[in-house]
């Protein structure tokens, strides 16, 4: 398995239902990011992590929750989601925080429904 | 309010012609990138631009980053229908945070 890969791909859950989101890198990178891409609307970044810390929460409500157990894995635990949280919600990664080096590198993204 | 405008967000021509699709905004980035993405698919990174005034080509994809690093061009010659998909800028504004444009839709017609 190569870059970064994320699962499930595709998740349909009811609002009350608890689920999680995996994203792993094979990349060898220190950061990790998870956003989330609305139609019409331009990427949003959720959280950051760097070197498993948290370094960004860009005011994400707190039914949505990360984790970092690890440099190469990134999950987003979802309970009591709302409709309007439907999107598709993809995960990034880059090799190394404190520097110009800005390329992230991006996952399939998991296509969220939420009925 | 925006802070990476792109334009135009949809783009519909023929196989074969020409386009630019641009990117502005009135904040200085250290960096700019362009991204591409597929039906399904999560944004791949095309090219990175550092210097002000900083061309970059890509095939017959030519990225230009403005003198003031306040804004980018994506030009592509002779366009192809493997083109086709959502084309994204995206700004570096410190501490590995990346602002994206809301995207062109790039539609090349056969």
């Amino acid at each position: 398995e190569t870059g970064v890969t994320q699962t499930p791909r595709h998740l349909v859950m009811g609002m009350t239902n608890k689920k999680s989101l995996k994203c792993e890198q094979h990349l060898g990178h220190n950061a990790m990011y998870w956003y989330k891409q609305s139609a019409k609307k331009p990427l949003e970044l959720m959280f950051v992590y760097n070197f498993k810390e948290q370094t960004e929460n860009n005011s994400v409500p707190s039914r949505f929750s990360p984790e970092c157990p690890n440099s190469s894995h990134l999950f987003l635990h979802l309970h009591t989601l709302q409709p309007e949280d439907s999107a598709l919600y993809l995960c990034a990664s880059s090799p190394m925080f404190d520097t110009d080096n800005y390329e992230q590198y991006f996952g399939p993204g998991t296509r969220l429904t939420v009925t | 309010t925006q802070l990476l405008e792109q334009s135009p967000q949809f783009l519909s021509i023929q196989e074969g012609e020409n386009l630019t699709v641009y990117c502005n905004s009135s904040s200085v980035f250290s960096s700019l990138q362009w991204y591409r993405q597929e039906p399904g698919e999560g944004p791949v990174l095309l090219v990175t631009v550092v210097t002000g005034g900083e061309v970059k080509k890509l095939k017959r994809l030519t990225f230009q980053f403005g003198d003031a690093r306040k804004d980018s061009s994506l030009h592509i010659t002779a366009a192809q229908t493997g083109d086709t998909g959502l084309y994204l800028c995206a700004g570096g504004l410190g501490a590995q945070k990346l602002v994206f444009g809301q995207g062109t839709r790039l539609t090349i017609n056969p």
